[in-house]
Order: structure tokens, then C-alpha cells, then sequence
């Protein structure tokens, strides 16, 4: 257990659905990521939260949308996702504030995943 | 930021040492090595990270060499369950935040 929890573990959801996956992290953390991983394929960082102000959009597609309504939580929402988009969404915690030099406080803790499934 | 070379693939026999090296030649001076690990489908573990000195915690031991340009993460009695995908990742944190750029890591096969 890391302290960072995500749900569902796995998702199924056809191509006009909406859901949303949730990530809570028990650290007190004030950063927190999401990050998709598809198959045979490294990491991709998607978005970044410090003190729930988003700091990073790496290109990501509208059809992502982020939420950070405090610092223990992060949600992604999802509506009208393509079938490339299966792929586990993970979820990643740090200490946050982004002063040079802080090594230790930033290093990321993850969550186990959700293994999203589109139809 | 810098990127890392690790050979895709290795074996180690049960209860032997496992020495999974690294290459980053680019590293700039505030950048940090962090080791983590994946096992098959479940979110990335922690291992240890490190600057110029040596680190060791109760899962490993990290090396970097004096000039910082490669480091090797040893795994002292490696089990079965250690088995899993190993990331070597430079990086340093600004106003924007922290980035941990994943590459294709190594796959450490654990064999009895």
C-alpha cells in the first residue's frame, strides 16, 4: 500500500459514455498527477496539480478533463473516448511546492491503476 | 531533461545479486537518478533515488559514479517477486513541478 488509492480498478465504458476516475492519496501530499500507460508503451505524464492548481497539460485531448477540488483528491473525467484510449490510468502523489533542490519531498507515489476498457 | 539508456532485458538467478545499469551521460548538476519499478499491470513502486552519493535503503543500494554520467541499482538477494520492470529516471523540479520521464525500462526476470 503506498497511500495512494484510485477507483475503479477497472472500467469498461463504450464510446458516448461518461465516467470518472478517482484518485485519493492518504500522504498529505500537495501535488498529484495522472499519468496513462497503453500497451507495450512507456508512462506518458497527462496532468499536474500543485495546491490543486493545474501546472502541467502535456497535450492532452479536451475529452480528458481533470479536477482537483483539494489536495488529497484528483478526479478524471472522461466523455467520448476513442478506442486507443484503453490503457491504465495511474494516479501519483508528491510532497509538492516545487522548490529547487527538494529532491526527497518529490518523490511520487503511485497508485495501482485503473485499467480503462473502451468499447 | 536527461534521458537514461538501460539494456531492455536481464536475468538473474533466485538469491543472487541483480546489477541493473544505467546510462545517463546528458545529467545536469540538479538533477536527481530515481529508481522505480513496475510489476505486471499494478502503478510504479518507489525504490531510492540519489545525487553524487551513494544510497541504500531496505530494498536496494544505488551506485553513481564520481563524473554522475551512469549509476547502478543493485538488488542484494534478489526474489521471484522481484520479477518486474525496472525504471532509471533523471529528474529536478522547478516552479512548474516534477516530471518523471519514463523510458522503456528493464525487465528483470527472476529465475529459481
Amino acid at each position: 500500500e503506498t497511500g495512494v488509492t484510485q477507483t475503479p480498478r477497472h472500467l469498461v465504458m463504450g464510446m458516448t459514455n461518461k465516467k470518472s476516475l478517482k484518485c485519493e492519496q492518504h500522504l498529505g501530499h500537495n501535488a498529484m498527477y495522472w499519468y496513462k500507460q497503453s500497451a507495450k508503451k512507456p508512462l506518458e505524464l497527462m496532468f499536474v496539480y500543485n495546491f490543486k492548481e493545474q501546472t502541467e497539460n502535456n497535450s492532452v485531448p479536451s475529452r480528458f478533463s481533470p479536477e482537483c477540488p483539494n489536495s488529497s483528491h484528483l478526479f478524471l473525467h472522461l466523455h467520448t473516448l476513442q478506442p486507443e484510449d484503453s490503457a491504465l490510468y495511474l494516479c501519483a502523489s508528491s510532497q509538492g511546492g516545487w522548490a529547487s533542490g527538494r529532491g526527497s519531498q518529490e518523490t511520487q507515489y503511485f497508485g495501482p491503476g485503473t485499467r480503462l476498457l473502451v468499447l | 531533461d536527461a534521458k537514461t539508456t538501460q539494456p531492455p532485458s536481464m536475468d538473474c538467478a533466485e538469491g543472487r545479486a541483480a546489477n541493473l545499469p544505467c546510462n545517463h551521460s546528458t545529467i545536469s548538476g540538479n538533477e536527481y537518478v530515481y529508481w522505480y519499478r513496475q510489476i505486471h499491470s499494478q502503478g510504479p513502486q518507489y525504490i531510492i533515488h540519489g545525487l553524487k552519493n551513494n544510497e541504500t535503503n531496505e530494498m536496494a543500494s544505488l551506485i553513481i559514479t564520481e563524473d554522475r554520467k551512469s549509476s547502478t541499482l543493485i538488488l542484494p538477494h534478489a526474489t521471484l517477486r522481484d520479477t518486474a520492470v525496472y525504471y532509471c529516471i533523471v529528474s529536478s523540479y522547478n516552479n512548474q513541478g516534477g516530471k518523471l520521464i519514463f523510458g522503456q525500462g528493464t525487465e528483470l526476470s527472476v529465475k529459481p
